[in-house]
């Protein structure tokens, strides 16, 4: 069984720091997804990452990909009340008719003004 | 438009009941699943149904059957329903293929059971 571990379980800062979600394994996945969910709603793609060592950049948020595919982790900096939310990070098992995520159980990012 | 839809929102039953769950897709995806969402916010797969064919059952009790009449459609049916199938439940599509394929998700269907 594939697992991710992700941390902190919960985070609550002021308007304007940094912070850095971690998600690992001790298993290998063929790619890497960060979703945003917000309260009532279903979670929404930020980014996938498919090769080792892979970073991506959105606006204030970065992501990065281990170089043996087993860990991500997601850095905002400077951020802000908009960026409230549950952060989850998934790993593709495979492609094709058997593709399957395994969701990491979520950090819940709080931004107070 | 709305790509991935779900109903009801919510959902309030008794212990013991059977309720369904319906979820459709206009996004033209092969590829539709089944999340439950705990209290604690873990997302798990329960399902997923390709072009109408079961591909993933991730050990889920027999009481929750899964129904694709196409490939646009994936409904969820639960027999006998427990305390502990209160959660929220999600549907998304994607399209098969690829290392990367992003899943839509739909607004969820929150389970309560009393």
């Amino acid at each position: 069984t594939q697992l991710l571990e992700q941390s902190p379980q919960f985070l609550s800062i002021q308007e304007g720091e940094n912070l850095t979600v971690y998600c690992n394994s001790s298993s290998v996945f063929s790619s890497l997804q960060w979703y945003r969910q917000e309260p009532g709603e279903g979670p929404v793609l930020l980014v996938t990452v498919v090769t080792g060592g892979e970073v991506k950049k959105l606006k204030r948020l970065t992501f990065q990909f281990g170089d043996a595919r087993k860990d991500s982790s997601l850095h905002i900096t400077a951020a802000q009340p908009g960026d409230t939310g549950l952060y989850l990070c998934a790993g593709a098992s495979s492609g094709g008719s058997n593709y399957k995520l395994t969701f990491g159980k979520g950090t819940l990012l709080t931004v107070n003004p | 438009d709305t790509a991935v839809s779900q109903t009801p929102k919510y959902l309030v039953t008794q212990m013991g009941n059977d309720k369904s769950i319906k979820c459709e897709q206009n996004l033209g995806h092969d590829t539709m699943y089944w999340y439950k969402q705990d209290s604690k916010k873990f997302l798990k797969i329960m399902f997923s149904y390709n072009n109408k064919e079961l591909i993933i059952n991730e050990t889920v009790p027999n009481r929750f059957s899964p129904k694709s009449p196409d490939k646009a459609h994936l409904n969820l049916h639960i027999n006998s329903l427990e305390l502990g199938d209160s959660a929220v439940y999600f549907c998304a599509s994607s399209q098969v293929g690829g290392a990367g394929g992003e899943q839509f998700f739909g607004p969820g269907t929150r389970l309560t059971v009393l």
